[in-house]
């Protein structure tokens, strides 16, 4: 199948510092990437679209001036968390749509604020 | 709006027995349908999907599953279940035609836990 890669698997940060994660699909191209938050034993829960060249698509209840999300190439979006808080603390997952509806998922990157 | 519902938050079979997990889903259209699996602190495989055809799929690993429109189902099936199985199962309902109006909706999953 299908690789996506994340990048770092896991992240420990101090309050009030920005992180950046990386998703890249390594063998297709991708006009398309989902960003998702997973709290513990809980689902997936979609944040933004990210569309190569231009401006992310947020769900509702997601700030997009905390969850920066740059898609500068067909096989790499980044979400950066600014100014991070602990209720930050989270596992972040990314999807690479390769054919309409077919996503292929990362490994997913823990990040912990303290 | 689509949702997905796993009824079962916990499952707990013993290794060789034949394994089933419910998915209900509700979307106005035929859906894509999916069915994931993650390993703790891992990303989600893809075990199989429905888009159209023949309802009943086949997956990675053993496993496989059934869409009937009619009871808005799309459960998961295993005739025997292995160790390594012991995972968190998520059921998943796609709409749009792809690209960024594409919108892949989660169940809340289903933990299976095998005993030797």
């Amino acid at each position: 199948g299908a690789v996506v890669s994340q990048h770092p698997s896991w992240v420990i940060c101090k309050s009030g510092t920005s992180v950046k994660i990386e998703c890249r699909s390594l063998d297709f191209q991708a006009t398309t990437m989902f960003w998702y938050r997973q709290f513990p034993k809980q689902s997936l829960m979609l944040m933004a679209t990210s569309n190569e060249g231009s401006k992310a698509t947020y769900e509702q209840g997601v700030e997009k001036d905390k969850f920066l999300i740059n898609h500068a190439s067909l096989t790499l979006s980044t979400l950066t968390v600014t100014s991070a808080h602990p209720e930050d603390s989270s596992f972040y997952i990314c999807s690479a749509m390769k054919r309409p509806g077919e996503l292929f998922f990362g490994e997913g990157s823990r990040l912990t604020v303290l | 709006a689509q949702s997905v519902t796993q009824p079962d938050i916990h499952i707990t079979v013993s290794e060789g027995a034949s394994l089933e997990l419910r998915c209900n889903y509700s979307y106005g259209a035929t859906p894509y349908l999916f069915w994931y699996v993650q390993s703790p602190g891992q990303g989600l495989q893809l075990l199989l999907k429905y888009f159209s055809g023949d309802t009943l799929v086949q997956g990675i690993k053993g496993f496989e599953a059934e869409f009937k429109r009619s009871q808005s189902s799309f459960n998961l099936r295993k005739p025997s279940v292995h160790w390594s199985d012991a995972a968190e199962y998520f059921c998943a309902v796609g709409r749009g035609s792809g690209g960024s109006n594409y919108k892949l909706t989660f169940g809340k999953g289903t933990l299976l836990t095998v005993n030797p």
